[in-house]
């Protein structure tokens, strides 16, 4: 299967603190990218898809001021988590899919820790 | 809107016993469904699919048929292992160009010795 990476894996950072988190197609040309959020024993949370060079499109109830995303090329897309709070702890997972891959790539996800 | 309802767990089972994990839809057209597995401390995987009716998807001994009349893709596996364990979710696509992924809550199967 196509191979999508995340970095970091793991990020504390301090309240008030922007954290990056990036997300990779490794070996296809990912047309569109998802961004979830996993809280503790439930399901994911759909945030923003994104689509190579336009705006990503946000979930109701996402505040896209304080989750940027971009997806600037074919294989990245980063999400920016700005004056992160502790509420903002979670683990952000991306997943991609491209022309010749239709079916969503899951990323390892990235488990963000706000102190 | 299109929804997946999945059986709430945990799920807790001895070693080579028999595993359902029910999952239900609601979609209009024709969705395609999808069971996903997340093991402990690792990303989501794909476990096996099914795109149309009567179809079934089949994978390291997992199974599941996507039944219409039953709007129903239950997951199955005859004799489970330890290595079984993990976090299973069922999820559907509709049937428009949208790649959107609707996803049921997550069953957490463990399966001891």
């Amino acid at each position: 299967g196509a191979v999508v990476s995340q970095h970091p894996s793991r990020v504390i950072c301090k309240s008030g603190t922007s954290v990056k988190i990036e997300c990779r197609s490794l070996d296809f040309q990912a047309t569109t990218m998802f961004w979830y959020r996993q809280f503790p024993k439930q399901s994911l949370m759909l945030m923003a898809t994104s689509n190579e060079g336009s705006k990503a499109t946000y979930e109701q109830g996402v505040e896209k001021d304080k989750f940027l995303i971009n997806h600037a090329s074919l294989t990245l897309s980063t999400l920016t988590v700005t004056s992160a709070h502790p509420e903002d702890s979670s683990f952000y997972i991306c997943s991609a899919s491209g022309t010749s891959r239709n079916e969503q790539f899951f990323g390892p996800g990235t488990r963000l820790t706000v102190l | 809107g299109d929804s997946v309802t999945q059986m709430e767990g945990p799920v807790t089972l001895s070693e080579e016993a028999f595993l359902t994990i029910n999952c239900t839809y609601t979609a209009t057209g024709y969705p395609s469904l999808f069971w996903y597995v997340q093991y402990p401390g690792e990303g989501l995987q794909l476990l096996l699919k099914a795109t149309k009716a009567d179809d079934k998807g089949s994978n390291k001994g997992f199974e599941a048929t996507y039944r219409k009349e039953t709007t129903s893709f239950h997951l199955e596996k005859g004799s489970v292992q330890v290595s079984d364990s993990a976090v299973y979710f069922c999820a559907l696509r509709g049937a428009g160009n949208n790649r959107k992924l609707i996803w049921g809550l997550g069953t957490s199967l463990a399966v001891n010795p």
